[in-house]
């Protein structure tokens, strides 16, 4: 099976911009969970879906956000972004019941 | 709040010795454990798991993982390091299910592990 892709893999943005990230789960996985991951703060959960809808939700304010769609594939959004939004975004899918399995990450840069 | 804490936030051994990273975690019942890799520009790759049953995990590449409930650690060992093994490490904990799904991974800081030839 393939692997979960993300695309874009490197983005650059400028303050005060929206980006969308996509996210591919394997196939078969109806879970996508989403993380930021930071030289300073490590890697945090941001949000997960489940069958399109939005099951946890990490502690990120309001400007990100994220969907489902009906094949699983996932989009996380980030609006306004601030320079404190670079980061390595990474995607993760998972069956129900099973283990996250990661893709290898979207690479944002914000100046 | 529960967390994981790997003390060790780099570590360097020669090529052909052991290794154990460490891992604790700080919550009132028995989570799922995870150890994950991660080579520099990479995603996560699963190295093992313990959800319950045996408590010494065996992964891929030569890992195992003991879980020790009374010491709330879950430290990654491997006999015989290779130059390969060099990538930083993340211990994780999901706390319980939610319908079936683990989607809320709490990780350690990392470990970075250096191998000297």
């Amino acid at each position: 099976k393939a692997g979960v892709t993300q695309t874009p893999r490197y983005l650059i943005k400028t303050r005060g911009q929206q980006v969308t990230l996509s996210c591919s789960p394997i196939s078969g996985h109806r879970s996508v969970s989403w993380y930021q991951q930071t030289p300073g703060q490590g890697l945090q959960f941001l949000f997960e879906y489940f069958s399109e809808t939005q099951r946890n939700k990490g502690n990120f304010p309001g400007r990100f956000s994220g969907r489902q769609f009906s094949n699983s594939r996932s989009e996380m959004n980030v609006s306004t972004l601030e320079l404190g939004d670079s980061a390595l975004y990474l995607c993760a899918s998972s069956p129900q019941g099973g283990t996250q399995y990661f893709g290898p990450g979207t690479r944002l840069t914000v100046l | 709040a529960q967390s994981v804490t790997q003390p060790d936030i780099h570590i360097t051994v020669s090529e052909g010795a052991s290794l154990e990273l460490r891992c604790n975690y700080s919550y009132g019942a028995t989570p799922y454990l995870f150890w994950y890799v991660q080579s520099p520009g990479q995603g996560l790759q699963l190295l093992l798991k313990y959800f319950s049953g045996d408590t010494l995990v065996q992964g891929i590449k030569g890992f195992e993982a003991e879980f020790k409930r009374s010491q709330s650690s879950f430290n990654l060992r491997k006999p015989s390091v290779h130059w390969s093994d060099a990538a930083e490490y993340f211990c994780a904990v999901v706390l319980g299910k939610y319908g079936g799904s683990q989607g809320n991974l709490i990780f350690g800081k990392g470990t970075k592990l250096s191998v000297k030839p």
